[in-house]
């Protein structure tokens, strides 16, 4: 499976905490994609960190990326209630692996609820 | 820019009607894809197309049918709707094969 897998499956913390959200998965890849959705509105892409990347930053984003696991971490430094939202993680295989070309699959995401 | 746009934002159909749930993306993307989002359930890929004229099957395609005739335009069409797919649909696009997905807003379905 091309999908990955997001723990935990929600998250509560306090203003200002910081947060951290996984990824497995089970492929090799090229890239894996970070996207976040608000309530009832579509994914937006936040990071993609490449499989010679160890770890990337933006902003108050930071992922890591360990191949030799299979897995991925999201850290969101100083949490808002703007960032209650859910997080989605996705592995880009290399082209022509297994099926499903040119598009991305997605777990269930990471329910993140941060109060005020 | 746009970006991508997705119409209508909700529709209401009863089982057995057919409708076509429209995406088009301004970016000039070769790779546009439609999920559907069900409560739990994360997102699930229905269709995808890498170019126009090329389409291809998702994870679950049962049901619906695409067409790329045009670079900026990927349709979903519902055959005989059926109130499984009571969903939110996504559209998405992406202008080279290892590059972020671009999501529309989505279109909220409901099958009576």
């Amino acid at each position: 499976s091309q999908q990955g897998e997001e723990d935990p499956q929600a998250l509560s913390i306090q203003e200002g905490e910081n947060a951290t959200m996984n990824c497995s998965y089970k492929t090799s890849i090229n890239n894996l994609q970070w996207y976040r959705q608000n309530s009832g509105r579509g994914l937006v892409h936040l990071i993609l960190i490449r499989s010679n990347e160890r770890e990337k930053h933006s902003g108050r984003l930071r992922v890591t990326l360990d191949t030799s696991k299979k897995s991925s971490s999201l850290l969101i430094t100083a949490s808002r209630a703007a960032d209650t939202a859910s997080y989605f993680c996705a592995p880009k295989t290399r082209v022509n692996y297994g099926g499903s070309q040119g598009n991305l699959i997605f777990g269930k995401g990471t329910k993140l609820s941060v109060k005020p | 820019n746009a970006g991508v746009t997705q119409t209508p934002k909700f529709q209401v159909l009863k089982t057995g009607q057919s409708m076509t749930l429209q995406c088009a993306q301004d970016m000039n993307h070769e790779y546009m894809s439609w999920y559907r989002q069900d409560p739990g359930m994360g997102l699930r890929l229905i269709h995808y197309s890498v170019g126009a004229g090329i389409t291809d099957q998702g994870e679950v395609p049962n049901g619906y049918n695409v067409s790329r005739s045009t670079t900026e335009d990927f349709p979903l069409r519902l055959l005989s709707a059926a109130p499984s797919q009571t969903s939110v649909y996504f559209c998405a696009s992406s202008g080279d094969y290892y590059n972020e997905q671009f999501f529309g807003p989505g279109t909220r379905l409901t099958v009576l």
